[in-house]
């Protein structure tokens, strides 16, 4: 079974420019979360989505960050403009969802890396 | 509110060497899971394990045991015999199921096993 894809791996922008990360998660898994994941500290959720619903984006810095899960398949996370203090690994994880609000394992891709200049 | 902490930073040892990883938690919900992910260099988030508040049995996976009480609010991690392999930073989770939509991450564990 194909596990959490992401790319680009890296990326290296300047401060004030735009960049689009892409994630396809595990097939069959409804639910897509976003994460940021600074160095030296645990992943924070960006965003959580359930198919193509929005099921929690409070932690999401809605005034640059964007995402959307149109087909609610694959997502793209967009940051317009970057800011220095974005540099961290963008992680993208998904999980079944089997109903009734349960809680089941997230399994993650291999992150996308931003160094912001 | 939910927290996760693990208060050990960093951790060196020797390889064969057996080591225990900390995780303490604060939940106000009865019914809750716990998680514990390995990250490598490669930096992917790797499963290792999910436990639910209801089963309190100790867990053994090859060289892996992981130590649930909710009496102390531990789920704490060991890894019997370590290799090299075993270098990288190590999380535990938490969500709760009432309560919480969402994984909440300790710190980490920096674990360096040294050949």
């Amino acid at each position: 079974e194909a596990g959490v894809a992401q790319s680009p791996r890296y990326k290296i922008i300047e401060k004030r420019q735009s960049v689009a990360f892409w994630c396809n998660p595990i097939s069959g898994h409804a639910t897509l979360y976003w994460y940021q994941q600074i160095l030296g500290q645990g992943p924070k959720l960006l965003i959580q989505f359930q198919n193509n619903g929005v099921v929690d984006d409070s932690q999401l810095p809605k005034d640059r960050f964007s995402a959307e899960r149109l087909k609610g398949v694959d997502s793209t996370l967009k940051i317009q403009p970057a800011k220095l203090e974005d540099s961290a690994v963008y992680l993208c994880a998904s999980s079944l969802d089997l109903g009734g609000g349960s809680k089941e394992t997230q399994y993650f891709g291999p992150g996308t890396r931003l160094l912001v200049l | 509110a939910q927290k996760v902490t693990q208060a050990q930073t960093e951790i060196s040892v020797v390889e064969k060497e057996d080591v225990t990883l900390d995780c303490v938690y604060e939940t106000r919900d009865t019914t809750y899971y716990l998680f514990w992910y390995k990250q490598p260099p490669s930096g992917e988030l790797v499963f290792l394990i999910r436990r639910n508040s209801f089963d309190e049995q100790n867990e053994i996976s090859g060289r892996y045991s992981w130590n649930f009480q909710k009496s102390t609010s531990s789920f704490n991690f060991t890894i019997t015999a370590s290799q090299v392999v075993d270098s990288a930073v190590y999380f535990c989770a938490l969500i709760e199921d009432n309560y919480g939509q969402n994984f909440v991450f300790g710190p980490g564990t920096r674990l360096s096993v040294l050949p």
